[in-house]
């Protein structure tokens, strides 16, 4: 049982957008700490792809967004393509658990 | 750039300690704007925070881990140590060090990960 709430699972066709949700508590998203997002890909290690809930490191494509509103988090993918097929995780620090924490993590099939 | 590598044996019997290095090139693990950590992932499941380490010595620790773990720091090689202790088969998983930033703590450098499988 993950601290942070993520759906198993989510698919969209090439093309479309698809959207990642995150549900913590009042001990971290809602505490205002900040939400990040990393992309798993098989073999690889895991790339931060959102941090500080809406900022994107240099690289990557604005394609992908995050948002953050109250004790969830969400992350949105437009413009699906091939290569973004993987997981996802939501991480952030918790108070009571005085560390970071991360959600169980979201795969991504594109159809 | 910056990087981490992690380096340290695969395979650990059931009952002893899981030791691994992550050694840093391109920047300075004293260079005081970050925390160093380590993160798990037993296949077939997500991602588990194990602690991290400031350049000071300061740790943090997971609840669920902290009577096994130590976090150490060696300033002069560049590096920062795991130690797990008693480790068992729910320990087997790809370790991964990485940079967390202060504040925000956000992981933006990880290392390419290291399988470490617990059996006799």
């Amino acid at each position: 049982q993950s601290v942070l709430t993520q759906p198993p699972s989510v698919s969209g066709a090439p093309g479309q957008r698809v959207t990642i949700s995150c549900t913590g508590s009042s001990s971290n998203i809602g505490a205002n700490y900040d939400l990040h997002w990393y992309q798993h890909l098989p073999g690889t290690a895991p790339k931060l792809l959102i941090y500080g809930n809406s900022n994107r490191p240099s690289g990557v494509p604005d394609r992908f967004s995050g948002s953050k509103s109250g004790t969830s988090a969400s992350l949105a993918i437009t413009g699906l393509q091939a290569e973004d097929e993987g997981d996802y995780y939501c991480q952030s620090y918790d108070s009571n658990l005085s560390g970071s924490v991360f959600g169980g993590g979201t795969k991504l099939t594109v159809l | 750039q910056v990087q981490l590598q992690e380096s340290g044996p695969g395979l650990v019997k059931p009952s002893q300690t899981l030791s691994l290095t992550c050694t840093v090139s391109g920047d300075s693990i004293s260079s005081g704007s970050y925390y160093w950590s380590w993160i798990r992932q037993p296949a077939g499941k997500g991602l588990e925070w194990i602690g991290r380490i400031y350049t000071s010595g300061s740790t943090n620790y997971n609840p669920s881990l902290k009577s096994r773990v130590t976090i150490s720091v060696d300033t002069s090689q560049n590096q920062f140590s795991l130690k797990l202790r008693s480790v068992t088969a729910a320990d087997t998983a790809v370790y991964y060090c990485a940079r967390e930033q202060w504040g925000s703590w956000y992981l933006d450098y990880w290392g390419q990960g290291t399988l470490v499988t617990v059996s006799s």
